[in-house]
């Protein structure tokens, strides 16, 4: 049973235009919601972050947004860039702090010159 | 900045096989994980550490045992390898305590033959 679901596999984006990358969960008990990053040939590295308690959080370019009574996450990406194409990993743990996180499938990001 | 070492990238065994995968972390974390990535399923946890000589199981720990002797390494077990054990096999290291992401080493992809 998936509890953290990224429903879409892949998402092609044009250079300079928001990317939206897509998460839902089903077990009401998560609180801490992650995005990581993934390259071919290297490991996940960590993007950002947010608390169920806030509705948004904003780190430069990327921002993520929380509907918890969706049970919903986003990723926005504005203006986006070559270097984003990459795979995205949406995360979800209990408290933050958390050891054990959960991980949905993944969406393939390329952006398109 | 945060090293994670896994021992190797690629990595082919035959069926029945005791398959030892190491890795080693630089930043005196107290947590140390293994995952295990396929396609479709995202990453999922097989099992984690907490401390030196102590281990929790993750979702999929069938088939796979763990050794924490020293707080840099932790080492993942294929005690009889099998065909469904081929996959990408990533670990990762956070500090306990305050909120730190789990940072992740580059992965070693297993095939069992």
């Amino acid at each position: 049973d998936q509890q953290v679901k990224q429903n879409s596999p892949s998402l092609s984006v044009q250079e300079g235009r928001i990317s939206i990358l897509n998460c839902d969960y089903t077990n009401s008990m998560f609180d801490y919601f992650l995005w990581y990053k993934k390259y071919p040939a290297e490991g996940p590295t960590f993007l950002i972050s947010i608390s169920s308690i806030k509705d948004k959080n904003e780190d430069g370019r990327f921002t993520v947004f929380l509907n918890k009574s969706a049970k919903h996450l986003s990723l926005h990406i504005v203006p986006s860039q070559p270097g984003d194409s990459a795979v995205y990993f949406c995360a979800a743990s209990e408290y933050e702090g958390a050891q054990k996180l959960v991980f949905g499938q993944g969406t393939r990001l390329t952006i398109n010159p | 900045d945060v090293k994670v070492t896994q021992s190797s990238r690629y990595l082919v065994k035959r069926t029945g096989e005791k398959v030892f995968l190491e890795c080693v972390q630089d930043m005196d974390h107290e947590n140390m994980f293994w995952y295990r990535q396929d396609p479709g399923l995202g990453l999922r946890l097989i099992y984690f550490s907490y401390d030196v000589k102590m281990k929790e199981k993750g979702d999929i720990p069938e088939g796979y045992s763990v050794s924490r002797e020293k707080k840099e390494r932790f080492s993942l077990i294929l005690e009889s390898a099998s065909t469904n054990q081929t996959s990408m096999y990533l670990c990762a290291s956070s500090r306990d305590g305050v909120f730190g992401p789990q940072h992740f080493g580059d992965g070693t992809r297993l095939s069992i033959l």
